[in-house]
């Protein structure tokens, strides 16, 4: 199957710091990547769609101006957490379609995990 | 109520157990079902996929699709403590978004 990776892995910050959390498919272009939070035993949230060239789409509840999403090209999307809060710590997991493959699946990343002091 | 609902467990049990993880839903729109396995602090993977009712089987691995129950399940035979990992059931309607609705995950136990 096709490869997502993420990068960091985990990071660990000051509070009010800004992180930035890259998104890559590796074999193939995704238009469309997706943006996950998790918290501790609980599901997936979808935070926001991030399209290739164009502003992403948010979920409702969801800070377009504290989490700045980027997709400058059909590889790389990066989320950036502005002026992290403790409140913010948890596990950000992207996830990208293979629009060449003909199928609904998504492609999850490692996942990120920030802790924010 | 949620749409969709998935016991977090922990199920613990024996190596060479039957496994049973289940979810329910509300949302009768529903007509792709899908399993993930997400192991500790890594992404989720994809286990099994179904369209509609119906029963699939990969392996030690199978899915059942009950609509008229809104009843989904995923079994796991001859457990091994390598399937110790949380089990999310995730669900979508046809056409429309790609974004599936994920249930919470059951956290699954298989001990030596």
């Amino acid at each position: 199957g096709a490869v997502v990776s993420q990068h960091p892995s985990r990071v660990i910050c000051k509070s009010g710091t800004s992180v930035k959390i890259e998104c890559r498919s590796l074999d193939f272009q995704a238009t469309t990547m997706f943006w996950y939070r998790q918290f501790p035993k609980q599901s997936l949230m979808l935070m926001a769609t991030s399209n290739e060239g164009s502003k992403a789409t948010y979920e409702q509840g969801v800070e377009k101006d504290k989490f700045l999403i980027n997709h400058a090209s059909l590889t790389l999307s990066t989320l950036t957490v502005t002026s992290a809060h403790p409140e913010d710590s948890s596990f950000y997991i992207c996830s990208a379609r293979d629009p060449a493959s003909g199928s609904n699946e998504q492609f999850f990343g490692p996942g990120t995990r920030l802790t924010v002091l | 109520q949620k749409e969709v609902e998935q016991d977090p467990g922990p199920l613990s049990v024996p190596e060479g157990a039957i496994v049973s993880l289940n979810c329910t839903y509300s949302n009768s729109a529903f007509q792709y079902f899908m399993w993930y396995r997400q192991y500790s602090r890594k992404g989720p993977e994809l286990l099994m996929y179904t369209y509609s009712s119906g029963n699939k089987e990969d392996g030690r691995f199978t899915a059942q699709v009950d609509k008229s129950s809104k009843y989904i399940s995923l079994f796991i035979r001859d457990s091994q403590p390598s399937d110790s990992a949380t089990y999310l059931c995730a669900m979508k309607a046809s056409g429309g978004s790609y974004i599936p609705t994920f249930g919470r995950g059951t956290s699954l136990i298989v001990h030596p």
